[in-house]
C-alpha cells in the first residue's frame, strides 16, 4: 500500500490554465505539507497543515490554494499557471511536527 | 528562513569506498534529518538526530551533529551502486516545517 500518494505524476499544461494536484496519506498522520522542488533540486516548503488547519503559508502567491477536506487529504489548486510554476511538487506527511516526514513520489508540472 | 546547506554539491566515488557529506545550518534546531532521493523519485527518510544527540548509526550510515558549529555530517560506509542518489539534510526548527538544502549528488562507480 502506498503511504503518501499524489496524482497525477506528470502534468503538462498551458500558461493561464488552472490545475489541481491531489494528495492522500493512509498513515493516520496529523501533519501534511506541500514542497516545491526547482530545477536545481532545491526543496522549499509551501504549506503546512496540522489537523486540517493551515499552519504555514510560506510566501506563496495567492494563485496557489491548498485545501484539506480531512486529515488524510491535502490538495493543491493552482490558478492562472505561469512558466515559473514548472517544478516538481511533493506532498508529505508526518505523525508529529518533530518526526520524520513521508513523501509522495512527486508531481512534475510543466507549464508551456 | 532556516536552511541546511550541503557540501560538497557532488561526489563521485568507487564502489566500496566511503562517502562523506556535510551540512551546515544557521539557527537553533529541534532535530536534523537526512533524506535520500533517487532520480525521479520522492524523498526517503534515512535518519533523524535530535539536538541533544551527537552521533547516530543506522546500518551503513553514521550521522554526527555538532550544535556548537551548527553542522552535521553523513557518512555512508562501503558504498554500493544502489547508493547513487541525492542526499539532503533538513532542519526542524520548531516551526512545523523542514528546511532543506540543495543536496549532495552522490555517484557510486562500479
Amino acid at each position: 500500500d502506498t503511504a503518501v500518494s499524489q496524482t497525477p505524476k506528470y502534468l503538462v499544461t498551458q500558461m493561464g490554465n488552472d490545475k489541481s494536484i491531489k494528495c492522500e496519506q493512509n498513515l493516520g498522520h496529523d501533519t501534511m505539507y506541500w514542497y516545491k522542488q526547482d530545477s536545481k533540486k532545491f526543496l522549499k516548503i509551501m504549506f503546512s497543515y496540522n489537523n486540517k488547519e493551515l499552519i504555514i503559508n510560506e510566501t506563496v502567491p495567492n494563485r496557489f490554494s491548498p485545501k484539506s477536506p480531512d486529515k488524510a487529504h491535502l490538495n493543491l489548486h493552482i490558478n492562472s499557471l505561469e512558466l515559473g510554476d514548472s517544478a516538481v511538487y511533493f506532498c508529505a506527511s508526518s505523525p508529529l511536527t518533530d518526526t520524520e516526514a513521508f513523501f509522495g513520489q512527486g508531481t512534475r508540472l510543466t507549464v508551456v | 528562513s532556516q536552511q541546511g546547506e550541503e557540501d560538497p554539491q557532488a561526489l563521485s566515488i568507487q564502489e566500496g569506498e566511503n562517502a562523506t557529506m556535510n551540512c551546515s545550518y544557521k539557527t537553533s534546531i529541534n532535530n536534523l534529518q537526512w533524506y535520500r532521493q533517487n532520480s525521479g523519485r520522492g524523498l526517503v527518510h534515512l535518519i533523524l538526530i535530535r539536538s541533544n544527540e551527537r552521533e547516530k548509526h543506522s546500518g551503513r550510515l553514521r550521522v554526527t551533529l555538532d550544535t556548537s558549529k551548527k553542522s552535521s555530517s553523513l557518512l555512508i560506509t562501503a558504498s554500493r551502486a544502489a547508493d547513487t542518489a541525492s542526499y539532503f539534510c533538513a532542519t526542524d526548527d520548531y516551526d512545523y516545517k523542514l528546511s532543506f538544502g540543495a543536496g549532495t549528488t552522490v555517484t557510486v562507480r562500479a
